[in-house]
């Protein structure tokens, strides 16, 4: 089983839509949780944090759930130029990232 | 400042071949990684530096070395090149351990190897 797991998508949805992903980890020892987002051929980029209480910027909302051991990103009012492969990330211990292999969001006009 | 930067952009290699990726960053970051990225797997960690002089081994470094003799400097070496190891390879860095969830990626080195 694979440390993060993700839907690869692709998800395809129109302009103005409201979209989710959610993302699971098998680790239960797992401290801290992100969202990096990657363009097309492109270099991943950190989106944001995840936090218990949930967090939001912008059109973007992250929540984690322990019991569960997921964490989800919603994005609000998709735009264009939200299309990006979306990928969750675990920090564990020693500091090291292990990423998931991505969720690939279209946003159609 | 640049960031981080990898050279080369591109490379076709055939099997047995040896080659060094370099990966330069401006930031004064003590970290330093080597992943690879293969369609559906994630980015993996190959090595990493906590600090110059220092490298430790990832989640699959088996066929690479590294090196990091400069702090603004971390190698990756293909000793002989196998086509399992046609990849997409980033370097990342991070100001340091407790910095290490947001890692700066270089632009990706596209390698095939035939």
């Amino acid at each position: 089983r694979k440390e993060v797991e993700q839907d690869p998508g692709p998800f395809n949805v129109p302009e103005g839509a409201t979209v989710a992903f959610n993302c699971t980890y098998s680790n239960s020892a797992s401290q801290s949780f992100f969202w990096y987002r990657q363009d097309c051929r492109k270099e991943p980029k950190l989106l944001m944090s995840v936090y218990s209480s949930g967090n939001e910027d912008g059109r973007f909302t992250a929540q984690l759930n322990r019991a569960s051991q997921y964490i989800s990103l919603l994005i609000r009012d998709s735009k264009l130029s939200d299309s990006a492969t979306y990928l969750c990330v675990v920090l564990n211990a020693g500091n090291m990232l292990t990423f998931g292999g991505g969720t690939r969001l279209m946003v159609k006009p | 400042n640049a960031g981080v930067t990898q050279t080369p952009k591109f490379r076709v290699l055939k099997t047995g071949q040896s080659m060094t990726l370099l990966c330069a960053q401006d930031m004064n970051h003590e970290y330093m990684y080597w992943y690879r990225q293969d369609p559906g797997m994630g980015l993996r960690l190959i090595h990493y530096s906590v600090g110059e002089g220092t490298t430790a081994k990832g989640e699959v470094p088996d066929g690479y070395n590294v090196s990091r003799l400069k702090k603004q400097n971390f190698l990756l070496g293909l000793e002989s090149a196998a086509p399992s190891q046609t990849s997409v390879y980033f370097c990342a860095s991070s100001y340091d351990g407790t910095g290490a969830y947001e890692q700066y990626f270089g632009p990706g080195t596209r390698l095939t190897v035939t």
